[in-house]
């Protein structure tokens, strides 16, 4: 069975410059998770769907930051303009969600490493 | 709010050493708690969990046990190998399933051999 399938895997732009992640979750996991990763920190949840629903974007930041998860597969994470701070390894995440019950477990990407200059 | 604290690392051992890496916890409510891993230029993987108190979570020789009255589930290996150097993270997750995870800093482990 495939994995989260993340790409691209490295990304290196200047500032101000736009950028987008894409992300495919493992076959039929319905509920789908993008986390920023700091440098020696732990991942932190910026948005999380249930199909094509948005259900917890409270960590987005809005201003910048947008997602999309057309048809309830794909998603792509868009920062538009980045900012040095942005610098972070970004990761898509999916599982079965409530579908799961109390076994549902979250299956990680390899996470795209971005570089802001 | 809800958060987790993971002893700092790096933590550096040789071969066939006994590894504890310290993980508490602060919840609201009765989470599940977490073991991932991550090996270099890999994604995290789930190593563990427990669901309820005074569970145990095990797997490739890893253990952890959720203590409810101190708070913790510390992770444990009776003997590390070379391979088991990666980077470990502990987390909890307050809805039914793994909805919403919550996670420590991580903590670094290197096995010499």
């Amino acid at each position: 069975e495939a994995g989260v399938v993340q790409s691209p895997r490295y990304k290196i732009i200047e500032k101000k410059q736009p950028v987008a992640f894409w992300c495919n979750p493992i076959s039929g996991h319905n509920t789908l998770y993008w986390y920023r990763q700091n440098l020696g920190q732990g991942p932190e949840l910026l948005i999380r769907y249930e199909n094509e629903e948005a259900v917890d974007d409270s960590q987005l930041p809005k201003d910048r930051f947008s997602a999309e998860r057309l048809k309830g597969v794909d998603s792509t994470l868009k920062i538009q303009p980045a900012e040095l701070g942005d610098s972070a390894v970004y990761l898509c995440a999916s599982s079965l969600g409530v579908l799961g019950g109390s076994t549902d477990t979250q299956y990680f990407g390899p996470g795209t490493r971005l570089t802001v200059l | 709010g809800d958060s987790v604290t993971q002893m700092e690392g790096p933590v550096t051992l040789s071969e066939e050493a006994f590894l504890t890496i310290n993980c508490t916890y602060t919840a609201t409510g009765y989470p599940s708690l977490f073991w991932y891993v991550q090996y270099p230029g890999e994604g995290l993987q789930l190593l563990l969990k427990a669901t309820k108190a005074d569970d145990k979570g095990s797997n490739k020789g890893f253990e952890a046990t959720y203590r409810k009255e101190t708070t913790s589930f510390h992770l444990e290996k009776g003997s590390v190998q070379v391979s088991d150097s990666a980077v470990y993270f502990c987390a909890l997750s307050v809805s039914q399933g793994a909805q919403k995870l919550v996670f420590g800093q991580g903590t670094r482990l290197t096995i010499n051999p």
